[in-house]
């Protein structure tokens, strides 16, 4: 079974606070994305990898980064976290030209 | 518009009952069509999907889809309350070699015992 894993289930963070949410996955799967789930919205996607050191924008990349140094491994990076970033964040991965994705049981992130 | 409108429900059933979920898109360029299930505090699993016009059964489960009218269904014979769930439709679209996925915002769904 493919397994995704996420760091934190539940966070709780200061407006400003850099925050690190890390998503590790163990099928040697070439993408991996991020997603936020709000409700009304349903799921957007913030940033995917095709391959370790790639990165390319999503439909709502701003006020996040990622970075991917190694295939398993995929990190969101809110470089200052802000309240309107209170959301939950689903990481999923799947095989290179697939349409099958795997993810992760989310981070709920609450920034006060 | 939305590229993928789902209503969000939620739908309320009795065990037994037969569910139908849809979801409508607006674009034509759509390839695959998927539903994932999503427990409450989890992530969303894979279902089923399909790519062609027609009905796919997968035990208690069909997915159904109607390219000309660019609409798509679930379907869930003799549900159980472990159905209950949020149920997101999802597309997928070509982009550059990769296969974008838009989701639809989900359908919470209650069956009640």
């Amino acid at each position: 079974d493919v397994k995704v894993t996420q760091s934190s289930r539940y966070l709780v963070k200061r407006t400003g606070e850099k925050v690190f949410l890390e998503c590790v996955q163990d099928m040697d799967h070439e993408n991996m994305f991020w997603y936020r789930q709000d409700p009304g919205l349903g799921l957007r996607l913030i940033y995917f990898s095709y391959d370790v050191k790639m990165k390319e924008k999503g439909d709502i990349p701003e006020g996040y980064s990622v970075s991917r140094e190694k295939k398993e491994r995929f990190s969101l990076i809110l470089e200052s976290a802000s309240t309107n970033q209170t959301s939950m964040y689903l990481c999923a991965s799947s095989l290179g030209g697939s349409k099958t994705q795997y993810f992760g049981p989310g981070t709920r992130l609450l920034v006060l | 518009q939305k590229e993928v409108e789902q209503d969000p429900g939620p739908l309320s059933v009795p065990e037994g009952a037969i569910v139908s979920l849809n979801c409508t898109y607006s674009n034509s360029a759509f390839q695959y069509f998927m539903w994932y299930r999503q427990y409450s505090r989890k992530g969303p699993e894979l279902l089923m999907y399909t790519y062609s016009s027609g009905n796919k059964e997968d035990g208690r489960f069909t997915a159904q889809v109607d390219k000309s009218s660019k609409y798509i269904s679930l379907f869930i014979r003799d549900s159980q309350p472990s159905d209950s769930a949020t149920y997101l439709c999802a597309m997928t679209l070509n982009s550059g070699g990769y296969q974008k996925v838009t989701f639809g915002t989900g359908t919470k769904l209650q069956v009640i015992p």
